[in-house]
């Protein structure tokens, strides 16, 4: 079964620093990798995806995310944090090969951002 | 627009009594989920359906029931056999007719016991 890891629960980055958040996967096949971010009480917005060839992929805000198959790992990167970054970030695999397409998500790593 | 709607945004519930979420989308999008969302445990799968008139469990359905009669509409209701429905449930769509492949998620419904 597929599942995801960010071993990171909560991270505080002072504004303009860079920022970096961990996400590892355990899937049998070629994954499709998401990063998803959340504000409180709304809906989750979608950074970026991965699903196939460079496996440096630029999203939305400034973020970018780099898949490693060898370290089986999809971490979230952003140069320089604006203090609008603060919100939860969810790392996430689908399964398009079958089982429904479902989407795991990881526990999430809760961004505070200081001035 | 192009969305998915999801009412009411916030529902109270009182022991005992089930309640229905409603999640409705115009994206043309086959395949619907539903998430339940607590502090700390990210989104767990409730259920999904690939098309109308299927559906299947996930992760944590006990509780739970659905139906998807149209493709725009799949509603999930929170039983009383629900022992913790306190939670912040999410809908969403996933489109794959084209290169863009994509998960669609509603706003949410905050769900209280009362």
């Amino acid at each position: 079964a597929q599942s995801v890891t960010q071993p990171d629960i909560h991270i505080t980055v002072s504004e303009g620093a860079s920022l970096e958040l961990r996400c590892n996967y355990s899937y049998g096949a070629t994954p499709y990798l998401f990063w998803y971010v959340q504000s409180p009480g709304q809906g989750l917005q979608l950074l970026l995806k991965y699903f196939s060839g460079d496996t440096l992929v630029q999203g939305i805000k400034g973020f970018e995310a780099e898949f490693k198959r060898s370290q089986s790992s999809f971490n979230l990167r952003k140069p320089s944090v604006h203090w609008s970054d603060a919100a939860e970030y969810f790392c996430a695999v689908a399964s398009p090969e079958g089982g429904g397409n479902k989407l795991t998500f990881g526990t999430g790593t809760q961004l505070k951002v200081e001035l | 627009d192009g969305g998915i709607t999801q009412s009411p945004k916030y529902l109270f519930r009182k022991e005992g009594q089930n309640v229905t979420l409603s999640c409705e989308q115009n994206l043309n999008h086959d395949a619907m989920y539903w998430y339940r969302q607590d502090p700390g445990q990210g989104l767990r799968l409730i259920y999904y359906s690939q098309i109308v008139n299927d559906f299947q469990k996930g992760d944590i359905a006990e509780g739970y029931s659905v139906s998807r009669e149209k493709k725009e509409s799949f509603p999930l209701t929170v039983t009383s056999a629900q022992k913790n429905p306190t939670a912040f449930y999410l809908c969403a769509t996933l489109g794959v007719r084209d290169v863009s492949y994509g998960y669609t998620f509603g706003s949410g419904t905050r769900l209280t016991v009362v």
